[in-house]
């Protein structure tokens, strides 16, 4: 079946960029049926959307965050990519990648495990 | 934004007992609600979406239902594994919002 799976560094500095990649296996990115995304839970447990890049090319972003994210899909490697730049401590927190299905907009129907990553010196 | 609330926050329940959580939702969204289950050290996974319809390989004991802008999450007959805090989220507009939570935990 298809699994997600996140992976980065769990550590990154006060005003640097943040990144995290997704693997998908088990199934192709390489499709319009789904909008690949990311969501972050902060530590008190708050769920926090960040945004999805979909295979066509579109791209939708928090607005709270949009002026700081770059999302990226490799078909090659069945990734997709989250970079946050200028990050600070607020910005620690599991972050998720997941499947949107879509619905209007669109909810998620798998996750991956999660990957915490923590903001600082 | 659509602000998404949930109640109660906790509740404690005997195994077989019926439960409710509820999620208002300002403004309304719809049927466009999802709900999610997430157990501690855990993804969130999800339960209905639609406001309520059952996603696949969900027991049946879960169920999804809307008055108003006010929808409710039902468990039929409180099971152990049901012991996880569960979430509401809207997928009517952007951006997409997630109710704080529910935590219910097996008395």
């Amino acid at each position: 079946q298809v699994q997600l799976q996140e992976s980065g560094p769990g550590l990154v500095k006060p005003s640097e960029t943040l990144s995290l990649t997704c693997t998908v296996s088990g199934g192709s990115i390489s499709t319009v049926a789904f909008y690949w995304s990311w969501v972050r839970q902060f530590p008190g447990k708050g769920l926090q959307w960040i945004g999805y890049i979909h295979y066509g090319g579109n791209t939708v972003y928090n607005p709270s965050l949009a002026n700081r994210i770059v999302t990226s899909l490799d078909v090659s490697k069945n990734q997709f990519s989250l970079k946050l730049r200028s990050v600070t401590a607020a910005d620690t927190a599991l972050y998720y990648c997941a499947r949107g299905r879509p619905m209007v907009t669109y909810y998620f129907d798998l996750w991956g495990p999660g990957a915490l990553v923590t903001v600082s010196s | 934004d659509v602000q998404l609330t949930q109640s109660p926050s906790f509740l404690s329940a005997s195994v077989g007992d019926r439960v409710t959580i509820t999620c208002r939702a300002s403004p309304g969204v719809n049927s466009y609600l999802a709900w999610y289950q997430q157990k501690p050290g855990k993804a969130p996974n999800l339960l209905i979406f639609g406001g309520s319809t059952l996603q696949n390989g969900v027991p049946s004991r879960f169920s999804g239902s809307k008055s108003g802008t006010e929808f409710t999450l039902t468990i039929s007959s409180l099971q152990p594994e049901d012991s996880a805090t569960y979430y509401c989220q809207q997928f009517n507009d952007y951006p997409l919002t997630f109710g704080p939570g529910t935590k219910v935990a097996i008395k």
